[in-house]
């Protein structure tokens, strides 16, 4: 199995731009989660799915970001308008849940730079 | 707010020395994961131990549990330079799907 695949794994862009993220979760996991890591903050959750359906997305910062997930296979994360305080990186997990929480499979990373 | 909190937040050992590191959590949980990160790279999963033990083996590794002080501890026995990482504990916040992440400890192994 490939594991978690993100793209890109780098992406420097200007204030203002749209940014997408994308995530191919582990075959056959029915769960997806974003998450952001910065030095100030630490890893936050920003959403996750469950069956392709949002479950949670309470920790979405704010309206600029929006999540997707049109397929058990597919999912993106998009920024519009992007700011420099949106610099992270961006982890896409994915999981089996068959009851209580279980372990998450994590994608290598985008790396987010907003100059 | 985090809710685990690891410590100490960075620790810096020889090669063939044990490292522990402590995370303390504030809810009740189903069940406790540690994590390791290496630098530029995603979280890989360790270990899992449920609510109901208290401890937990996996190679050089030794989780243990506290529930009645909401604390878990991560021993890593004969260190290796390969096992410089970032490590986290990470607990379910209750009745749901997410797990919550601790804020890490910095691990050194020097050679």
């Amino acid at each position: 199995d490939a594991g978690v695949i993100q793209s890109p794994r780098h992406e420097v862009t200007e204030m203002g731009q749209e940014v997408t993220l994308r995530c191919k979760p582990i075959s056959g996991h029915n769960s997806l989660f974003w998450y952001r890591q910065t030095m100030m903050r630490g890893l936050e959750l920003l959403i996750y799915f469950n069956n392709n359906v949002p479950i949670d997305d309470s920790g979405m910062p704010e309206d600029r970001f929006s999540a997707k997930m049109p397929n058990a296979s597919f999912s993106t994360l998009k920024i519009q308008p992007s700011e420099p305080r949106d610099s992270a990186v961006y982890f896409c997990a994915s999981s089996f849940l068959a009851g209580p929480t279980d372990t998450q499979y994590f994608g290598p990373g985008t790396r987010l730079t907003v100059l | 707010s985090q809710q685990g909190e690891e410590d100490p937040q960075a620790l810096s050992i020889q090669e063939g020395e044990n490292a522990t590191m402590n995370c303390s959590y504030k809810t009740s949980i189903n069940n406790l994961q540690w994590y390791r990160q290496n630098s530029g790279r995603g979280l890989v999963h360790l270990i899992l131990i449920r609510s109901n033990e208290r401890e937990k083996h996996s190679g050089r590794l030794r989780v243990t549990l506290d529930t009645s002080k909401k604390s878990s501890s991560l021993l890593i026995t004969a260190s290796r330079a390969a096992d410089t990482a970032s490590y986290f504990c990470a607990t379910d916040a209750s009745n749901t799907d997410k797990l919550i992440f601790g804020t890490g400890t910095r691990l050194q192994v020097f050679p």
